[in-house]
Parts: structure tokens; sequence; C-alpha cells
């Protein structure tokens, strides 16, 4: 099936350990997003890689670190986890930009839900 | 930083009654997007809106953009209960910075 997926899709660890989360597209897009929803369901852009390159780095805690090792695939790594860091991750992807004209739509992954004790 | 404003946060209405969902925000955009999410689910895409005036219908769900008063509405007709989800707007700038509402849960209530 054409989609976003992630993995894992629940992940319970305990505060400093490290994690990482995976994200592959084969919708061929260009362009990938890791959001953090919070328990408010609170949606928050974190990152933004255009074919590889890092173009949108909100203010996130440098502990988070997102690897692209190719267009398809956008990781995410989380060093020293804290209770804060509990939230829904969900990576996105979106077409290559055409123009001003063009619907230029994000599809979702399914998300994983990072529950830190 | 744009910044978007969804209103009421919490909708709770009967099935068969009309309601609008409001979505202000403070900067020029290129585009302004419609997403649902259901419980424990991921974002689904419902309108894209491109241009001032743009209005898009899918069953009973119809969004319209007013750029010049920065509005976008999600507009409800004889609400039925499988639309109950958490509806977000989202403003993308410099094409692909997207900022998300607060979202709106809404129920709806046989």
């Amino acid at each position: 099936d054409t989609a976003v997926s992630q993995t894992p899709k629940y992940l319970v660890t305990q505060m400093g350990n490290d994690k990482s989360i995976k994200c592959e597209q084969n919708l061929g897009h260009d362009t990938m997003y890791w959001y953090k929803q919070d328990s408010k369901k609170f949606l928050k852009i974190m990152f933004s890689y255009n074919n590889k390159e890092l173009i949108i780095n909100e203010t996130v805690p440098n502990r988070f670190s997102p690897k692209s090792p190719d267009k398809a695939h956008l990781n995410l790594h989380i060093n020293s986890l804290e209770l804060g860091d509990s939230a829904v991750y969900f990576c996105a992807s979106s077409p290559p930009w055409t123009g001003s004209n063009v619907l230029y739509e994000q599809y979702f992954g399914p998300g994983t839900r990072l529950t830190v004790t | 930083e744009l910044k978007v404003e969804q209103n009421p946060l919490f909708l709770s209405m009967q099935e068969g009654k009309n309601y609008t969902i409001y979505c202000n925000y403070s900067t020029t955009s290129d585009r302004l997007y419609w997403y649902r999410q259901d419980p424990g689910k991921s974002l689904e895409s419902l309108f894209v809106l491109l241009s001032n005036g743009a209005v898009k219908q899918e069953g009973r769900l119809m969004a319209s953009l007013d750029t010049k008063a920065r509005l976008s509405t999600l507009h409800i007709t004889a609400a039925v209960h499988d639309l109950s989800a958490t509806y977000f707007c989202a403003v993308a700038y410099n094409f692909n910075k997207f900022y998300f509402g607060s979202g709106t849960k809404l129920n709806v209530k046989p």
C-alpha cells in the first residue's frame, strides 16, 4: 500500500533513556515532517526536511535530532527522555512544490504514542 | 509566529442541527486546510482552500475562506453521529510550514 508508515506505534520507556521513531513514505514525496501532538491534542510542527535537507527546525530541545538517510525516510531520535516528551508523534509528507495553485496536501502517518515513565 | 485560533474548542450538538466552526489566523497565508481526526487515529485531509472566496463541500461539510478577514469556516449541515471527531484547521506559510489550530472536538448526540 502507498502510505506514510511509522514504527513503533507505541513506545513506553523510562526517563533518561534514548529512543528512535522511524518514518517511511512510498509516495515519492520530497518533503517530510515531524509533528508533536500533546495531551490536549495541540499539534505543533517540529522539523521539516526537503530532499534530505533540514528546512524547518522549530524551537525543539536539542535532545531531539531528526535524520533523513534518503528522501523516503525521516527518523526521529530522542536523547535523555523526559516526562514532558510523552505525546503522539506524527510523521507526514508532501509532494514537490510546483506552484502556488497546487493543493499541496500533507499525508500523515498513523502516529507513535510515546509514554515516558 | 503565525497564530491560528479555532472556536469553539468543544461542540456538543444534536443530530439534525447545523453549526459552524471558525478558524482565524494572524498573518497572510498561502493555503488553509481542514482535517478530521478520530480518537486514537491519524489526521485525514478534508479540504484545501487556496484563494479568497473559495468554497468546497463534501457531504454535510462545507468549508469557506475569506483571506481578507483571515477567516475560514467549516459548516456542518444536519449533523449525524458519524461526524463526531476533532476537526483541525491549519494554515500554510512559506509553502511548507504548517500551523495548526487547537482543534474543535465535535460530539453529535443521537
